[in-house]
């Protein structure tokens, strides 16, 4: 059973930084793209990056592109999203998920809550 | 502003068939493959339709997806109580090299 498990969210300050890990399992780790996806309290889902099985093609949305970070270990099966310069705008439950296809995650974690406040 | 246009909200009585589209160009629709995404607010994504048409393992057949040129629709059939949520789509602009996702359409079932 495919299963992934986010942490690593919380209240920062704006202007801070924060680190979010998605722990992986139940699939071949390393042969899939995993996406990040966030959604802000009364808005919609948002696409905020992925990155390749062998962590070598990447891309951000935009709006986090400069701030934020993917990356990920095969050998621990997780994927990073490091976040830095935070502003309100940011504060979203954030949610990893497994790619099947471009823009088709099917397994995806339970999200976690990142509020940035000062 | 989402590049992807999905109507705010539809509604439908329980049994109905209720269809949401989305619009898009040739930089994205058109030219790759689309996804749907049914959401509720503090739980996991659910993934309902990828490559324009195929189901996922475990999704029912009552939901279903459509592409003609710069549009997707999602339809969904026999509709339950259960079936309110929100429902995005998704897929690849290649020119902004970024998956895109509508703003979504609240589903309400009457």
């Amino acid at each position: 059973e495919v299963q992934l498990v986010e942490s690593g969210g919380g209240l920062v300050q704006p202007g801070g930084s924060l680190t979010l890990s998605c722990v992986a399992s139940g699939f071949t780790f390393s042969n899939s793209w995993m996406h990040w996806v966030r959604r802000a309290p009364g808005k919609g889902l948002v696409w905020v990056s992925r990155i390749r099985g062998d962590g070598r093609s990447i891309n951000y949305a935009d709006s986090v592109k400069g701030r934020f970070t993917i990356s990920r270990d095969n050998a621990k099966n997780t994927v990073y999203l490091q976040m830095n310069s935070l502003r309100d705008e940011d504060t979203a439950v954030y949610y990893c998920g497994r790619d099947i296809h471009i823009a088709a995650a099917d397994s995806w974690g339970p999200g976690t809550l990142v509020t940035v406040s000062s | 502003q989402s590049v992807l246009t999905q109507p705010p909200s539809v509604s439908a009585a329980p049994g109905q068939k209720v269809t949401i589209s989305c619009s898009g160009s040739s930089s994205n629709i058109a030219n790759n493959y689309v996804s749907w995404y049914q959401h509720l607010p503090g739980t996991a994504p659910k993934l309902l339709i990828y490559d324009d048409n195929k189901r996922p393992s475990g999704i029912p057949v009552r939901f279903s997806g459509s592409k003609s040129g710069t549009s997707a629709t999602l339809g969904i059939t026999g509709l339950q109580t259960g079936d309110e949520a929100d429902y995005y789509c998704a897929t690849w602009d290649t020119s902004l090299t970024v998956v895109v996702f509508g703003g979504g359409t609240k589903l309400t079932v009457l």
